[in-house]
């Protein structure tokens, strides 16, 4: 079955550490993105990448990093810097602009 | 810049009820619109979508109309099930093909 994984579901840290969270497809999208989920709010953008070896800024790219080495995989690093890093992040992606995105279970990180 | 207005929740209503989430948005241009749900602990459905003026969208018993004049796409379903509780989400396509949120509306359909 074609999908988005994500993994793992819960994750728990301890402020200072940095932490990666993983988000794999095998549906051949071009585009993959990062959203951050807070309670009683809509999804924020951290980043997203068009392209293998390339991605951009979303609204609140602030404390995370991306990389995109690979068609399938984009994982998020919620580095020290992010001021509020708990959170339920969900991954996405989609063929291509104008296209409809295909969001992963998600990931809740505890930071503590 | 592009912006997304739900309803405020949560909603709650019986079975069988008819149900309207209320969206409005504020775009240049004719943006595509979405519909997602999210049901407990799980990521973002696509429920249904229109991508230009009077479109309709439906799925599921669902459905929503893009009007473009009253810049609106609200979510109507003419009876609901316990199944249909879930937070739902509008969302535009925005500049660079990002996706733009509502804070979603949380429903609650009771027995």
């Amino acid at each position: 079955d074609g999908g988005i994984t994500q993994s793992p579901k819960y994750l728990f840290r301890k402020e200072g550490q940095n932490v990666t969270l993983s988000c794999e497809q095998n549906l051949n999208h071009d585009a993959m993105y990062w959203y951050r989920q807070d309670p009683g709010q809509g999804l924020r953008l951290i980043y997203y990448s068009q392209i293998v070896n390339d991605f951009q800024k979303g609204d609140i790219a602030e404390g995370y990093s991306v990389s995109r080495e690979k068609k399938e995989s984009f994982p998020l690093t919620v580095t020290s810097a992010q001021k509020n890093p708990t959170a339920f992040y969900l991954c996405a992606s989609s063929i291509g602009p104008h296209y409809e995105q295909y969001f992963g279970p998600g990931t809740r990180l505890t930071v503590t | 810049g592009d912006s997304v207005t739900q309803m405020e929740g949560p909603v709650t209503l019986s079975e069988e009820a008819f149900l309207t989430i209320n969206c409005t948005y504020t775009a240049t241009g004719y943006p595509s619109l979405f519909w997602y749900v999210q049901y407990p602990g799980e990521g973002l459905q696509l429920l249904l979508k229109a991508t230009k003026a009077d479109d309709k969208g439906s799925n599921k018993g669902f459905e929503a109309t893009y009007r473009k004049e009253t810049t609106s796409f609200h979510l109507e379903k003419g009876s609901v099930q316990v199944s249909d509780s879930a937070v739902y989400f509008c969302a535009l396509e925005g500049g660079a093909q990002k996706l733009v949120f509502g804070q979603g509306t949380r429903l609650t359909i009771n027995p």
